[in-house]
């Protein structure tokens, strides 16, 4: 079982539709990510939480609009999405934010998502 | 910025037979971990290893980071081995939170 938690599990939505997908770890890490990937494709990094600050945006569309509520917390709210933007999006932890060196990554199962 | 090449691509084992998979890169690291994808989409963390030789239970790592390559050896193959393994890196000298994955190896192993 994985100790970061995200729901939905799948998740269709129409191109007009809100929604958001939530993750949550209890491992006191105080880094936390978003990927996306495609299919037979690496993770490819959306954004980097660091001790609850945003500190990486990759050059995501405003369409997808992050939010860490809590050092526990981690939201992805999504608008106006497209087809293409259909993926499984994974939310990870690691124990280090303060940038000096990488911890090991833990990943939650994912949400599937489909843009309809 | 750094690339990963993973090799092979594709690989096809029986089971209880051995393998090797490796992970070269263009720079020198401060950050190499190895993950499992199984068949639905959960990624596991087996190794976080930017030097050195690492071993849990039939899988064991070894990076060389002056030669730029990492090797993750599964012994005594098993059908759940089965999925993408992915060596994911970060230059020396970014922040420890940029990891770039390579393309993945693909295992299947058959009973």
């Amino acid at each position: 079982d994985t100790e970061v938690t995200q729901t939905p599990k799948h998740l269709v939505m129409g191109m007009t539709n809100k929604k958001s997908l939530k993750c949550e770890q209890h491992m006191g890490h105080r880094a936390m990510y978003w990927y996306k990937q495609k299919a037979k494709k690496p993770p490819e990094l959306m954004f980097v939480y660091s001790y609850e600050k945003l500190s990486i945006n990759e050059s995501v569309p405003s369409r997808f609009s992050p939010e860490c509520p809590n050092s526990s917390l981690l939201n992805l709210h999504l608008h106006a999405l497209q087809p293409e933007d259909s993926a499984l999006y994974l939310c990870a932890s690691s124990r280090r934010g303060d940038g000096r060196r990488g911890s090991p990554l833990h990943f939650g199962n994912g949400t599937r998502l489909t843009v309809t | 910025g750094i690339q990963v090449e993973q090799s092979p691509p594709d690989l096809i084992l029986q089971e209880g037979a051995n393998s090797t998979l490796r992970c070269n890169f263009s720079d020198s690291v401060n950050n190499l971990q190895w993950f499992h994808q199984n068949p639905w989409g959960q990624l596991i963390n087996l190794f976080y290893i930017p030097s050195g030789t690492k071993q849990n239970g039939r899988l064991s790592a070894t990076t060389v980071a002056t030669e730029r390559y990492s090797l993750l050896y599964i012994s005594s193959s098993q059908t759940t081995d089965s999925g993408v393994y992915f060596c994911a890196v970060e230059m020396r000298g970014t922040s420890g939170s940029r990891l770039t994955f390579g393309e993945g190896t693909q295992l299947t192993v058959n009973p």
